[in-house]
């Protein structure tokens, strides 16, 4: 199993352009997770999702979308940059039946915005 | 909302040496998940505690929740390079929530 992954592993963005960050798992996990991590503020949950069609906003959704059409993928998306979004951003999945506070994590996607 | 505060925010241990790192919530904790970070990569599960009093161990680590469930700490015995990274405590916000609230991290160092 690939586990967790992410695409891309770098990204520079100019403020106002819109990208998506891709994340996928092929351990049929239910749950998706988003999170940034800033220095110093450990992890913030962006989005999360407890199955496909299901999604529901974390401490910090403003300025991202999330869709889940599949099991597998769980993209990001970024309307428009900011320079306040500028962050190390991470995927996470985790099943019920392991439990599902018990996340297995991607390798992280690090994006500026200039 | 649920907060948890990491202490310390940074250690430097001589290798062999012991350490602990505490993990504190303003609230009852309905389950306490300590994960490990290596630099620049990804979150890797360490143990869950759920019952107050409770102590787990996974090789030279020992994890406690204590009593009242509000503080966890988080201990090293005979440190090595290998532990060396950072350590982070998420806890679940209410009970039966989906989501982890995570405490801003402890960063460790280990100096051969």
């Amino acid at each position: 199993n690939a586990g967790v992954t992410q695409t891309p592993k770098f990204q520079v963005l100019k403020t106002g352009q819109s990208m998506t960050l891709q994340c996928a798992q092929d351990m049929n996990h239910e749950y998706m997770s988003w999170y940034r991590q800033d220095p110093g503020m450990g992890l913030r949950l962006i989005h999360y999702s407890v199955g496909a069609g299901i999604t529901d906003q974390g401490e910090v959704p403003n300025g991202y979308n999330v869709s889940r059409s599949t099991t597998e993928d769980f993209p990001l998306r970024l309307l428009s940059a900011a320079p306040s979004q500028t962050s190390v951003y991470f995927c996470a999945s985790s099943s019920a039946q392991r439990g599902i506070y018990e996340q297995y994590f991607g390798p992280g996607t690090r994006l500026t915005v200039t | 909302s649920q907060e948890l505060e990491q202490s310390p925010q940074s250690l430097i241990v001589q290798e062999g040496k012991n350490l602990t790192i505490n993990c504190t919530s303003s609230k009852t904790l309905y389950g306490l998940y300590w994960y490990k970070q290596k630099y620049g990569e990804g979150l890797i599960f360490l143990m869950m505690l759920q019952k107050g009093g409770e102590e787990k161990s996974h090789e030279k680590i020992t994890a406690k929740l204590d009593e009242k469930k509000q503080q966890s700490s988080l201990h090293i015995t005979a440190s090595q390079p290998s532990h060396a990274g950072i350590y982070l405590c998420g806890a679940v916000p209410i009970q039966g929530a989906q989501k982890l609230v995570f405490g801003q991290g402890t960063r460790l160092t280990i100096n051969p």
